[in-house]
């Protein structure tokens, strides 16, 4: 089945450091990928959405110069949390649909990556 | 806007038993529905995914429903298991844009 790669699964950070956080579509092209943010027992909300090859559009709310998205390739989506703040710590996850399958096969979701800014 | 309400919260359980898990959503113009399960600290584990125009899905012990017109889905778990213990996540699909999350169902099955 489809699998999506997330990577780090946990990183700490210093307060005012960015950290990257990537996501690969192992075994299907992905055109859009979603970036979610999750916080303790809270629902998946959507921060923005990454279109290979343009800009991402962001949801309400949502720095775009904070939370810079890069989708370079059908395979392969980053987000660089800039200038991290303790607030900014979360747990965040991507997902990604299959060029091919459009969805009707759902989405697959990455194992997401716990952030703490200290 | 499409809404996402998931009843109840949490659910406490003996082992053995059936349950289910209520899904409602304001708009009923929706692509597909899709149910999650989430271990803490982890990512999401897709269960079922119920097209439009289909009324459920099943694998293995799990039966998910969907009533588009009345903007409802059902998972229904059956003979529960200390493992099944996680939050379940209903998530629904209008036309190709971003899932659209409920806030889950924490399961806790006792043994």
């Amino acid at each position: 089945g489809a699998v999506v790669s997330q990577h780090p699964s946990r990183v700490i950070c210093k307060s005012g450091t960015s950290v990257k956080i990537e996501c690969r579509s192992l075994d299907f092209q992905a055109t859009t990928m979603f970036w979610y943010r999750q916080f303790p027992k809270q629902s998946l909300m959507l921060m923005a959405t990454s279109n290979e090859g343009s800009k991402a559009t962001y949801e309400q709310g949502v720095e775009k110069d904070k939370f810079l998205i890069n989708h370079a390739s059908l395979t392969l989506s980053t987000l660089t949390v800039t200038s991290a703040h303790p607030e900014d710590s979360s747990f965040y996850i991507c997902s990604a649909r299959d060029r091919l399958l459009g969805g009707a096969n759902g989405y697959t979701f990455g194992s997401g990556t716990r952030l703490t800014v200290v | 806007k499409q809404e996402v309400t998931q009843i109840p919260a949490a659910l406490s359980v003996p082992e053995g038993e059936n349950l289910v898990l209520n899904c409602s959503f304001t708009d009923s113009a929706i692509y597909n529905l899709q149910w999650f399960r989430q271990d803490p600290g982890k990512g999401l584990t897709s269960l079922l995914l119920i097209q439009s125009s289909q009324r459920e899905q099943t694998s293995g012990r799990l039966n998910a429903s969907l009533d588009k017109s009345s903007g409802r889905s059902t998972l229904y778990i059956a003979a529960s298991q200390p493992g099944d213990s996680a939050t379940y996540l209903c998530a629904v699909d209008q036309a190709g844009t971003a899932l659209i999350f409920g806030k889950g169902t924490t399961l806790s099955v006792s043994s």
